[in-house]
C-alpha cells in the first residue's frame, strides 16, 4: 500500500539554523509528493509539491527534491525564522487516485 | 473571506449525542473531503465526494456519515458520539486539474466528546 514516514519531532532550532525534515514514502507507480504546513490554530496549507522524479519544489525559502532512487522527499531550508514554527506534513497522491496519504507530521520550533 | 469555512470551530458534546459539522466552500471545486487529525497519527480520511452524487468512504468511516447538500456544502455527522471521536476535524476541497489536484483546507473544528 501507500504510506509516508516522517521523522519524529519536535525539531528545535535557533533562528537562522539549517533545517532538514526527512520524509520517505512507499508507493506503487509514480506518486506526486507534497509538503503541507499547519500554523498554530489553522488548517493545512500547501507549501510545495513535485509531480515527477528529480523535480524540485520550492516556496518561501523551503525546498524538497523528489528522489525516486531513495524514495525520499526531504524538506530543507537554509535559514529558519521564528515564524516558520509550525507542523509540517509530508504527503503523497498516487497515480489514478485523488486522495492524499499523509505522514504523521513533524513539529518545528524555532527560538530567537 | 476564507475560501473554505467550517462551523462550529469548537464543540463540546456528550457521549451518545448526535452532532453535525458543516463545511462550505467558495472555490467552485467539485471535490470535497473530511479528515480527522489525532496527535501522532497525522490526518486520516473519513469520507470524500467527487461531486454531489458521488460519495465514498475513506479509511475510517465507521461511526460517521456525510451529506453533500450542494456543490459548495459537505456535512459530517456523528450519529452517536463517543469519546474516541474527540479530535480535530478538517474539511478540504480540491480542483479537478491534473497532475497535482491540490487540496485546500478549512481552519478545522475541534470536537470534544465527554
Amino acid at each position: 500500500g501507500n504510506s509516508v514516514t516522517q521523522m519524529e519531532g519536535p525539531v528545535t532550532l535557533s533562528e537562522e539554523a539549517f533545517l532538514t525534515i526527512n520524509c520517505t514514502y512507499t508507493a506503487t507507480g509514480y506518486p506526486s509528493l507534497f509538503w503541507y504546513v499547519q500554523y498554530p490554530g489553522e488548517g493545512l496549507q500547501l507549501l510545495l509539491k513535485a509531480t515527477k522524479a528529480d523535480d524540485k519544489g520550492s516556496n518561501k525559502g523551503f525546498e524538497a527534491t523528489y528522489r525516486k532512487e531513495t524514495t525520499s522527499f526531504h524538506l530543507e531550508k537554509g535559514s529558519v525564522q521564528v515564524s516558520d514554527s509550525a507542523v509540517y506534513f509530508c504527503a503523497l497522491r498516487n497515480t489514478g487516485f485523488q486522495k492524499l496519504v499523509f505522514g504523521t507530521g513533524t513539529r518545528l520550533l524555532v527560538s530567537p | 473571506d476564507a475560501d473554505v469555512t467550517q462551523t462550529p470551530r469548537n464543540r463540546i458534546t456528550k457521549t451518545g449525542k448526535r452532532i453535525m459539522l458543516e463545511c462550505s466552500q467558495t472555490k467552485g471545486h467539485d471535490r470535497m473531503y473530511w479528515y480527522r487529525q489525532d496527535p501522532g497519527l497525522g490526518l486520516r480520511l473519513i469520507y470524500y465526494s467527487f461531486d454531489v452524487k458521488d460519495i465514498n468512504k475513506g479509511e475510517i468511516s465507521d461511526g460517521y456519515s456525510v451529506s453533500r447538500q450542494a456543490q459548495a456544502k459537505f456535512s459530517l455527522s456523528l450519529e452517536s458520539a463517543i469519546p474516541n471521536q474527540t479530535a480535530l476535524y478538517f474539511c478540504a476541497t480540491s480542483e479537478n486539474a491534473a497532475p497535482s489536484y491540490e487540496q485546500y483546507f478549512g481552519p478545522g473544528t475541534r470536537l470534544t466528546v465527554t
